[in-house]
């Protein structure tokens, strides 16, 4: 158990819907990293979060969004699904702001199916 | 552009050493990590190399080679336990705008 949380387990939506994907991180972490992990594409970078603020961003889709709260855990929104938008979801703690050889914590993952 | 190439699949048996290698392209660089993760898990992280050399933890080792792009993931005295898909990953970019790139992943199988 890495102390990462991740809700819900799994979410099955139509196209077209928006979903919210929630973590909280390790007690202590300030960074937060989403992850997006499909079979064809491997782990994809989305974005990372540091104390509230946006920090590093990856290839996360204009029609994505996070942000993080006050009390430091995160949410991810995921609008106008597509059938592509299926995959694993993790998101990752750590304890600094940068990645030199910080250690990310990954929580369980939250599998979306978009029918 | 920033890339890491990794073999897909690497097959050994119980108590064997078995060598995963890491080629990197990136713009900034700022070290190598190495993940495990096992069919639906989550990925948990396994050693980083910063510098030059070999890091050792238990029986896994990783080492670096900044001057050829290059690393690798030793693991040693193989058990079952160890079959999982392994990924190298690096921070690409300097300070101001960065993003994390990970490998595609190499799954190690492990036969009796």
């Amino acid at each position: 158990d890495s102390g990462v949380t991740q809700t819900p387990k799994h979410l099955i939506t139509a196209t077209g819907q928006r979903v919210t994907l929630r973590c909280s991180p390790r007690s202590g972490d300030l960074s937060v990293y989403w992850y997006q992990q499909s079979l064809d594409q491997g782990l994809q970078f989305l974005i990372q979060y540091y104390n509230g603020e946006e920090r590093a961003k990856g290839n996360i889709l204009e029609r994505f969004s996070a942000q993080q709260f006050p009390d430091l855990h995160s949410e991810l929104n995921l609008s106008s699904l597509e059938l592509g938008d299926s995959a694993l979801y993790f998101c990752a703690s750590s304890g600094l702001a940068g990645g030199e050889g910080n250690e990310q914590f990954f929580g369980p993952g939250t599998r979306l199916t978009v029918l | 552009g920033q890339s890491l190439e990794q073999p897909s699949e690497v097959t050994a048996v119980e108590g064997a050493i078995v060598q995963i290698n890491c080629t990197y392209q990136t713009s900034g660089f700022y070290g190598l990590s190495w993940y495990q993760q096992h069919d639906g898990g989550a990925p948990t992280f396994l050693s980083y190399n910063a510098l030059d050399g070999l890091e050792e933890t238990g029986r896994f080792s990783s080492f670096l080679s900044r001057s050829d792009s290059y690393g690798y993931l030793l693991l040693q005295e193989l058990q079952m336990k160890d079959s999982a898909s392994y990924f190298c990953a690096v921070r690409d970019g300097d300070s101001g705008t960065y993003k994390y790139i990970f490998g595609t992943g190499t799954r190690l199988k492990v036969l009796a």
